[in-house]
């Protein structure tokens, strides 16, 4: 069974600071990988994907992630923070081989901007 | 575009009464899937259809919980009879083809508070 670890459930940062939040999986084979957005009162908006090809995926709003196979990572970074990227943000797993169609996510990080 | 719709938005009731709450995909997906959100479980899939029809349920917690699509614009989470322990936030999303090629989109929830 394929499972999402992302490390931190709180990080906070200053505006204009790098964003850094952290998403390992557990799979056997590299699984798709995913990040959403989640604002107050609202449903996930999705911010990239993984699925194959090159390993650095860009996003929208600025994000950015990149899969490692070898560390079974992939991290979410945005070069400088704006108070509107303040939300919850969710990693994602979905098998790459086929079969249930069902995301598996992670716990979830709030992400705080300092002014 | 209209997204998908949920409703209601909130709903608090008294242990023991059934509660429906029901979702409104976007035209022409073809892909439902019903999530819950917890503290503690975080978000977590009960259960999808593609083209109607149930595909895997295995994430629904127990007989008390069931979910129907009737046709192609419209679904419902049923849960009778209701305890404490099934607050949450209940999300709807659909896609038009499965997550690993298309982006899930997701209504705003129902906050559900069982008394």
């Amino acid at each position: 069974a394929q499972s999402v670890t992302q490390l931190g459930s709180h990080v906070s940062v200053s505006e204009g600071a790098l964003v850094l939040l952290r998403c390992n999986y557990s799979s056997s084979v590299p699984p798709y990988l995913f990040w959403y957005v989640q604002y107050p009162n609202q449903g996930l908006q999705l911010l990239l994907k993984y699925t194959t090809g090159a390993t650095l995926v860009k996003g929208i709003n600025g994000f950015e992630a990149e899969f490692k196979k070898s560390e079974t990572s992939f991290h979410l970074t945005k070069p400088s923070a704006h108070m509107s990227d303040a939300a919850e943000y969710f990693c994602a797993v979905i098998p790459s081989g086929g079969g249930a169609d069902g995301l598996t996510f992670g716990k979830g990080t709030h992400l705080i901007i300092q002014p | 575009d209209a997204g998908v719709i949920q409703s209601p938005r909130h709903e608090v009731t008294e242990m023991g009464q059934e509660v429906t709450l029901r979702c409104k995909p976007i035209s022409g997906h073809d892909y439902l899937f019903w999530y819950r959100q917890t503290m503690m479980r975080g978000l977590e899939l009960l259960i999808y259809f593609n083209n109607n029809v149930p595909i895997d349920d295995s994430g629904m917690p127990e007989d008390r919980f069931s979910a129907k699509m009737p046709n192609a614009s419209f679904s419902t989470l049923k849960i009778q009879p209701s305890e404490p322990r099934d607050s949450a936030v209940y999300f709807c999303a659909s896609s038009l083809g499965g997550p690993r090629n298309q982006p899930q989109h997701f209504g705003d929830g129902t906050r559900l508070s069982i008394l």
